[in-house]
C-alpha cells in the first residue's frame, strides 16, 4: 500500500487566494483525519471523518475552514480566503476505526502552505 | 479536558545510552495511546500502540509502558543510535462516545550525538 498521500506537498500562495489541499486515504480505512502543526501550537486537530462523514468539526479555526470526504478515498481541506496566519504543515491521517481499539493511525507527509 | 504532556522538550544524549521518554495525561480514561516519531520536514510514523489493557509493547529497541491509573507513560529506547534523533510525541485516545480523535503531546526532540 502507498500509504496515505496527500498533494500538494508543498503551497506558496498569495493572502487573499484560495487554497485546497487534497488526501487519498489508505485503502479500506474508515476514519479520516486533517491535523495542522505549527511550532506555537504544536498538532492540532482540525476535523475527522468516520465513513465519509465528519464526525468532529470543533477543531476548525473559522468559516474561511471548510473540508469535504465526497467518498471513501479522497478528502479535501480548503481555505477560503487565506490569511498568512494559516502558515503550517497540515497532516492527513486515517485509521481503521471501528469502535474497536484497534485505531492506530497513519500519517500522510504532509502540506506546508505558506500564505505571503 | 485531556491534557497531554510531554517532558522534556528536548534531550541530547551520547550514542548507546539507553534513554526514557515521558508522556503524562490528565485523564485515564483512555482506550489506547500511540508513540509516534517525526522527522524534521517529515510527517509521523507510528511506532507503538499500546491498548487501555496492556501494560507495555516491545518493537525492536523500544518499549512503551502505560500506567493508566497514574495517568503516565514511557518510551524507552535502549542503545540509542545517531538515526534516533528524531521529535517524539505521544496521543492519547479519550474515551467518548463517538469519539476516535487523538489528543497530542509537544513532543520531546531528540538528538543523539555520535
Amino acid at each position: 500500500d502507498a500509504g496515505v498521500i496527500q498533494s500538494p506537498r508543498h503551497e506558496v500562495t498569495e493572502m487573499g487566494q484560495e487554497v485546497t489541499l487534497r488526501c487519498k486515504p489508505i485503502s479500506g480505512h474508515n476514519s479520516l483525519f486533517w491535523y495542522r502543526q505549527t511550532m506555537m501550537r504544536g498538532l492540532e486537530l482540525l476535523i475527522y471523518f468516520n465513513n465519509n462523514v465528519p464526525i468532529d468539526d470543533s477543531g476548525m479555526p473559522e468559516d474561511r475552514f471548510s473540508a469535504k470526504m465526497p467518498n471513501a478515498s479522497f478528502s479535501t481541506l480548503k481555505i477560503q480566503p487565506s490569511e498568512p496566519r494559516d502558515s503550517a504543515v497540515y497532516f492527513c491521517a486515517s485509521s481503521l476505526a471501528g469502535g474497536t481499539q484497534m485505531d492506530e493511525q497513519f500519517f500522510g507527509p504532509g502540506t506546508r502552505l505558506t500564505v505571503l | 479536558k485531556q491534557e497531554v504532556t510531554q517532558i522534556p522538550a528536548a534531550l541530547s544524549v551520547p550514542e548507546g545510552e539507553n534513554l526514557v521518554l515521558n508522556c503524562s495525561f490528565t485523564d485515564s480514561a483512555i482506550y489506547n495511546l500511540q508513540w509516534f516519531r517525526q522527522d524534521p520536514g517529515k510527517g509521523l510514523t507510528s511506532l507503538l500502540l499500546i491498548q487501555s489493557s496492556q501494560r507495555e509493547q516491545t518493537s525492536g529497541r523500544l518499549n512503551a509502558s502505560l500506567d493508566k491509573s497514574s495517568g503516565r507513560s514511557t518510551l524507552y529506547i535502549a542503545a540509542s543510535q545517531p538515526g534516533d534523533s528524531a521529535t517524539y510525541l505521544c496521543a492519547v485516545r479519550p474515551i467518548a462516545s463517538g469519539t476516535y480523535k487523538y489528543i497530542f503531546g509537544t513532543g520531546t526532540r531528540l538528538k543523539v550525538l555520535a
